[in-house]
């Protein structure tokens, strides 16, 4: 199974900040990965797909870019129904495997 | 507007067994491949299964192969996922997901999810 590693775990920010979460892959997955969004007690909602394209329906501010193993997910400028947990997965193989998560946190 | 709403979730025993279901509706059900994610309370993302579309293809993690079984009924709109030889270490949130087109690997649905709570 390919394993999926987010860093951080965890990040305080503050409204208006710039954020970036890497996601690290332990073979190359080309662009298949994603991202989620999930907020407690809710479902997962996915934000981007193939590593750059943004969810109908997402705001712009949030981008993804990568190819290989490493991938980023960027927040241009945090707003507050931005604190969530991210998760990357990829869908390069089967099984589909997601990263441990990181909790984005209000400063 | 898609939905997809889970049901079947609650108490039961190590050893026992389950069924899941999940409702779906605004879209054709049968044009799609579906799975079952899991969340164990406070972890994260678990991928636990696949059906293809007209389910010639399903796939299993390791952690639930030979005791669940996932199934779907095209004509009712429905995914199941049947649970047996429950484990407590099966507690979890369970989420039915649809692929974006058939077998993408990623989920832009998911329902709300039901609680399955495995313990004596």
């Amino acid at each position: 199974d390919i394993q999926m590693t987010q860093s951080p775990s965890s990040l305080s920010a503050s409204v208006g900040d710039r954020v970036t979460i890497t996601c690290r892959a332990s073979q190359s997955i080309s662009s298949y990965l994603n991202w989620y969004q999930q907020k407690p007690g809710k479902a997962p909602k996915l934000l981007i797909y193939a590593a750059s394209s943004l969810q109908s329906g997402v705001p712009s501010r949030f981008s993804g870019s990568g190819s290989g193993t490493d991938f980023t997910l960027t927040i241009s400028s945090l707003q507050p129904e931005d604190f969530a947990t991210y998760y990357c997965q990829q869908s390069y193989s089967t099984p589909p495997t997601f990263g441990q998560g990181t909790r984005l946190e209000i400063k | 507007e898609v939905q997809l709403v889970e049901s079947g979730g609650g108490l039961v025993q190590p050893g026992g067994s389950l069924r899941l279901s999940c409702a779906a509706s605004g879209f054709t059900f049968s044009s799609y491949s579906m799975n079952w994610v899991r969340q164990a309370p406070g972890k994260g993302l678990e991928w636990v299964s696949y059906i293809s579309s007209s389910s010639s293809t399903i796939y299993y993690a390791d952690s639930v192969k030979g005791r669940f079984t996932i199934s779907r009924d095209n004509a009712k709109n429905s995914l199941y996922l049947q649970m047996n030889s429950l484990r407590a270490e099966d507690t979890a949130v369970y989420y039915c997901a649809r692929d974006d087109y058939d077998s993408s690997g990623y989920f832009p649905y998911w329902g709300q999810g039901t609680l399955v709570t495995v313990s004596s």
